[in-house]
């Protein structure tokens, strides 16, 4: 199956600093999300991005898949944008929905 | 995009009971599925949750220990059986919608066994 690779593993900021997270994937995608993991566990969805570039306030990420890379900025970060970063693929056809997910970057941000 | 309730949001269960998560979606889903994650980890898919017909798991989970049910398109239950300490974990409900291809999560069920 794909593989998926992020990094860093850890990533400490001070507020207001700017910051990469990068996933490398094994394989062809046919879906490719970011997610943000909060402290109580929850799973927000940050952006369906399995190729192209997208832009949601201080966030963006672009994904490059002839490359096999995506990345994700973070701008100005506040420490509300601590917590665990997830970058989750699947191959479609009959693997269509069933996420593989990397082993995150755990974002500390301090004020 | 679409809204997952899971319930128990939390619980803490004794070794050797079962617990059954539910999950309620409040639009047509396509697909639903169920995820694993312990401690420290990332998140592992257990299984697809198939409308009327028994799940289809993936490597290294069987029905005996997770139980799945979908009755309806929106609607899913995972049983934990005879837990013991090493299921403590988040479980997770996601699922595909009718259009678009993003996928959801619901805010996840927090089970410590002791």
């Amino acid at each position: 199956g794909i593989q998926v690779e992020q990094s860093p593993p850890d990533l400490i900021l001070q507020e207001g600093a700017n910051s990469t997270l990068r996933c490398n994937f094994s394989d062809s995608v046919n879906n490719l999300q970011w997610f943000h993991q909060n402290p109580w566990g929850q799973l927000i969805n940050l952006f369906y991005i399995p190729s192209g570039t997208k832009q949601n306030g201080r966030l963006s990420a672009t994904t490059v898949a002839t490359e096999r890379y995506s990345l994700l900025y973070i701008s100005s970060s506040q420490t509300t944008d601590s917590g665990v970063y997830f970058c989750a693929v699947d191959a479609g056809g009959t693997s269509y929905g069933k996420l593989t997910f990397g082993q995150g970057t755990i974002l500390t941000v301090h004020p | 995009s679409a809204v997952i309730s899971q319930k128990p949001s939390r619980d803490i269960c004794q070794r050797g009971t079962s617990l059954t998560i539910q999950c309620q979606v409040d639009s047509q889903v396509t697909m639903m599925f169920w995820y694993r994650q312990q401690p420290g980890q990332s998140l592992t898919l257990i299984a697809t949750a198939n409308q009327g017909s028994e799940a289809t798991y993936e490597s290294g989970f069987v029905i005996d220990k997770f139980p799945i049910s979908r009755p309806n398109l929106t609607f899913s239950t995972l049983t934990v059986s005879n837990m013991s300490p090493e299921d403590s974990s988040i479980y997770l409900c996601s699922a595909t919608r009718v259009t678009g291809n993003t996928i959801y999560f619901g805010e996840g069920s927090w089970l410590t066994v002791v």
